[in-house]
């Protein structure tokens, strides 16, 4: 079966310029995450989706972060205005469903450096 | 929320040692509690995970042991391998509520030939 996929790979930026990613999960998976990984952390959830709905946004940084699912599938999530402590890796999950819980498959994340 | 601490955060070995790494939870609710091995500049893949209504789990050379009452959870790696060098992450996770996974900081292992 295909993985999480991501693009793209590697993305550099300067502060205060926007930046968007993209993630196609796992066929099926009806639940898609996004995670913030900094260097020598582990993963935080930025934002759970349901479907096309939200069901955990309480870490995203509102003022500059949004993501959308339409249709249910595939993910994007934006920046914007980029800070400098915003470099990291950025990786999309995906999952069965919700009555679980049930193991996350990550893809190979995108890694945004903001100078 | 749930706070997940991790030790150590780097451990070395020598090949064929044993190597453990300890996991400890804040939220009483959590039941669900996966471990991640991360090479380096890759994803994140799940090796091993535990329900609460299991005290032990085995896979081969990796073992996951819970112990609710003290809310704490560990990984034993035996016989360990080279390719068992990496960052390990363990997490928990609630269900009923968004089930999401809330990580360790990471466990690096380094195991010496």
């Amino acid at each position: 079966e295909a993985g999480v996929a991501q693009s793209p790979r590697y993305k550099i930026i300067e502060k205060r310029q926007s930046v968007a990613f993209w993630c196609n999960p796992i066929s099926g998976h009806a639940t898609l995450y996004w995670y913030q990984q900094i260097l020598g952390q582990g993963p935080k959830l930025l934002i759970q989706f349901q479907n096309n709905g939200v069901v955990d946004d309480s870490q995203l940084p509102k003022d500059r972060f949004s993501a959308e699912r339409l249709k249910g599938v595939d993910s994007t999530l934006k920046i914007q205005p980029a800070k400098l402590e915003d470099s990291a890796v950025y990786l999309c999950a995906s999952s069965l469903s919700r009555g679980g819980p049930y193991e996350q498959y990550f893809g190979p994340g995108t890694r945004l450096t903001v100078t | 929320g749930e706070n997940v601490e991790q030790h150590p955060s780097t451990l070395s070995v020598q090949e064929g040692d044993s190597a453990v790494i300890k996991c400890t939870y804040s939220d009483s609710a959590s039941n669900y509690f996966p471990w991640y091995k991360q090479e380096l500049g890759k994803r994140p893949q799940l090796i091993i995970d535990i329900r609460s209504n299991v005290g032990e789990k085995k896979d081969q050379r990796i073992a996951v042991t819970l112990n609710k009452t003290a809310k704490h959870f560990s990984l034993h790696i035996t016989e360990t391998q080279p390719e068992d060098s990496a960052v390990y992450f363990c997490a928990a996770s609630s269900q009923g509520g968004s089930e999401k996974l809330v990580f360790g900081k990471g466990t690096k292992l380094t195991v010496n030939p």
